[in-house]
């Protein structure tokens, strides 16, 4: 079975444009979360929605957007970019909302603003 | 506020060497816990959970970590380190959030094993 896909993998934009990062989840997966790993540190939680809802959202400004489509994949949105937004971007997914369940994430797309 | 305290940015083990990766944990309720590994140019793979019952979870490629409520620790270890474990490694909490749930993550540990 396919894991995480996502794409691009790598793509490189310069400050004030818009990126569209895609993601589609493990089959049978209703929800997907997005995360932001900027150099050294930690992946940060931006959304998460499940069942094409919005069901949390991280602390990122408005420039930030996401949907999930019915078939659950999903779009990350990002306007106006700005050069602190390069970062590796996750995406993950799970069967359902449950705190024990395991997230399985995938390879990412590396963003990088000049 | 659940939160993850990753000590020591990065660890150096001869390989053989025990491997021992320190996780601290604040939560005002029971915590579900994971342990991550990145390795370079690639997403998260999943190590090991805890939810509930034994303290003691074992994960793949002979990891392991022992949930400690006392001391809030979740300490990640594997008896003898390969060279193929240089990665870096990330603690992670589970939090509820509005409708939904999220993973706070530690600031991760770089693992090198040295030859």
């Amino acid at each position: 079975d396919a894991g995480v896909t996502q794409s691009p993998t790598h793509l490189i934009k310069t400050r004030g444009q818009h990126v569209t990062l895609r993601c589609s989840p493990i089959s049978g997966h209703k929800s997907v979360s997005w995360y932001q790993q900027v150099l050294g540190q930690g992946p940060q939680f931006i959304f998460q929605y499940y069942e094409k809802e919005e069901r949390g959202r991280g602390n990122f400004p408005d420039r930030f957007s996401a949907r999930q489509f019915p078939n659950y994949s999903s779009e990350l949105n990002v306007n106006a970019l700005l050069l602190g937004d390069s970062a590796l971007y996750l995406c993950a997914s799970s069967s359902d909302l449950q705190g024990a369940n395991v997230l399985t994430f995938g390879a990412g797309s590396r963003l990088t603003v000049l | 506020a659940q939160s993850v305290t990753q000590l020591g940015s990065h660890v150096s083990v001869s390989e053989g060497a025990l491997v021992l990766l320190r996780c601290n944990y604040s939560s005002s309720v029971p915590p579900y816990l994971f342990w991550y590994v990145q390795y370079p140019n690639q997403g998260l793979q999943l190590l090991l959970k805890y939810t509930t019952g034994a303290t003691l979870v074992k994960g793949i490629n002979g990891f392991e970590a022992e949930f400690k409520k006392s001391e809030t620790s979740f300490h990640l270890t594997k008896p003898s380190a390969h060279m193929s474990d240089a990665a870096e490694y990330f603690c992670a909490v589970s939090r509820v959030i509005t409708y939904g749930n999220k993973l706070v993550f530690g600031a991760g540990t770089i693992l090198r094993v040295k030859s």
